[in-house]
């Protein structure tokens, strides 16, 4: 059964620290993995899909990584800003059923003090 | 192009009811997800329609139902409420099922309490 975990659940930084959001998942068998960000009370937004055979995704400030070898992604988040604060989660689509569904991490609380 | 919409956004009922909720996909999406997310357990798969058939479905019980119309849009019902059924109910759609390479867009949620 794939499960997603995310670490950690919450982290604070100072305006303009580059950070790393880790993501790890049990099975490797997947279609591709998404980043989401979620802001108090909302939905969710698409950050970065990054497909199974792809290594890597990048959208402005956002790099995300993915190792299906090792069962890993990250979500580089550069200069950062209080405007990034919100719950990031991390969501794998299993590659062994049709389908979209994702199975998402807890997420990571991410606070950016200016 | 407009959004995912969900209605309503806010809804409190009491347990033993029942209660419907609405999605409208982008414009063009055929895919409608739900899901289920609390504190305590998360984002939860519920289920997906395509073609007005459901194709996948989680680990809920047979209290929690859906349909989707012609028009792709859908709904969501949930018989019998119980308190743990408060949560924050999310839809995203997506343009194809089953091709991999979706993207999938979620709508603001609604978020249901029950007393």
């Amino acid at each position: 059964k794939q499960e997603v975990t995310q670490i950690p659940a919450a982290l604070s930084v100072p305006e303009g620290e580059n950070l790393v959001l880790n993501c790890s998942f049990t099975d490797s068998a997947i279609y591709n993995l998404q980043w989401f960000r979620q802001d108090p009370g909302k939905g969710l937004t698409s950050l970065l899909l990054i497909q199974s055979s792809q290594r890597e995704q990048t959208s402005g400030r956002l790099n995300a990584s993915l190792d299906k070898s090792s069962g890993r992604s990250t979500l580089y988040i550069a200069a950062s800003q209080p405007g990034d604060s919100a719950t990031y989660l991390c969501a794998v689509r299993p590659g062994n059923q049709a389908g979209t569904a994702l199975i998402f991490g807890k997420g990571t609380t991410l606070s950016v003090s200016s | 192009k407009a959004g995912v919409t969900q209605t309503p956004r806010y809804l409190i009922k009491t347990r033993g009811q029942q209660v419907t909720l609405s999605c409208s996909p982008i414009s063009g999406h055929r895919s409608v997800s739900w899901y289920q997310q609390t504190p305590g357990q998360g984002l939860q798969f519920l289920f997906e329609y395509f073609s007005e058939t459901q194709r996948n479905k989680g680990n809920f019980p047979g209290r929690f139902s859906g349909r989707q119309f012609s028009n792709s849009r859908s709904e969501m019902n949930v018989s019998t409420l119980e308190l743990g059924d408060s949560a924050l109910y999310l839809c995203a759609s997506s343009l194809e099922f089953g091709t991999g390479a979706e993207t999938q867009y979620f709508g603001p949620g609604t978020r249901l309490l029950v007393l």
